[in-house]
């Protein structure tokens, strides 16, 4: 049963614009959310996390939204680049337990 | 520099064949994990381990092994009893305090010959 999900495979986005990633989860006991950038024959990297006390978090051209009441996690990128072509994985944390998205593919178009 | 490495980044193995994967960090974090992932797949928990001599098992522990002697160091064995080992492997690390994200290697892509 996929906890997180992330129902878009992919996205194509044209450079300087805004990239916008979602992610659904179900189970309301996570109480933290954080999103890693995959790029190809690499580990994922630690890219931003929200505390489910929030409902926005901000780091440079990145920002992460959460809206509990939907379930509903998504992470915008303004202006996007084309170093930021990657596929993006949610995840969400109960206690020690980790539980990831299928991941999203996205391509910024120069 | 402190961070995860997994080797070999690549590894074939004949079937009926146990192969070790290697994970190693220098981050001094007690928690480590092992996940698998398939095309098209997020990431599946294998084991974890939140300190030395203790691990606890997945949602897809069945052909696999562990062991955590050193906090540095958690190899991941793929059993023959492990029907469709071909994937990529991941291993990660984190403090093991709430809240924390994980650290990932780069990780081993596993095919069988």
């Amino acid at each position: 049963d996929q906890q997180v999900k992330q129902n878009s495979p992919s996205l194509s986005v044209q450079e300087g614009r805004i990239s916008i990633l979602n992610c659904d989860y179900t189970n309301s006991m996570f109480d933290y959310f954080l999103w890693y950038k995959k790029y190809p024959a690499e580990g994922p990297t630690f890219l931003i996390s929200i505390s489910s006390i929030k409902d926005k978090n901000e780091d440079g051209r990145f920002t992460v939204f959460l809206n509990k009441s939907a379930k509903h996690l998504s992470l915008h990128i303004v202006p996007s680049q084309p170093g930021d072509s990657a596929v993006y994985f949610c995840a969400a944390i109960t206690g020690n337990q980790f539980y990831f998205g299928t991941g999203t593919s996205l391509t910024v178009i120069p | 520099d402190g961070g995860i490495t997994q080797s070999p980044k690549y590894l074939f193995r004949k079937e009926g064949q146990n192969v070790t994967l290697s994970c190693e960090q220098n981050l001094n974090h007690d928690a480590m994990y092992w996940y698998r992932q398939d095309p098209g797949q997020g990431l599946r928990l294998i084991y974890y381990s939140q300190i030395v001599n203790d691990f606890q098992k997945g949602d897809i522990a069945e052909g696999y092994s562990v062991s955590r002697e050193k906090k540095e160091s958690f190899p991941l064995t793929v059993t023959s009893a492990q029907k469709n080992p071909t994937a990529f492997y991941l291993c990660a690390s984190s403090l093991g305090v709430a809240n924390q994200p994980q650290h990932f290697g780069d990780g081993t892509r596993l095919s069988i010959l």
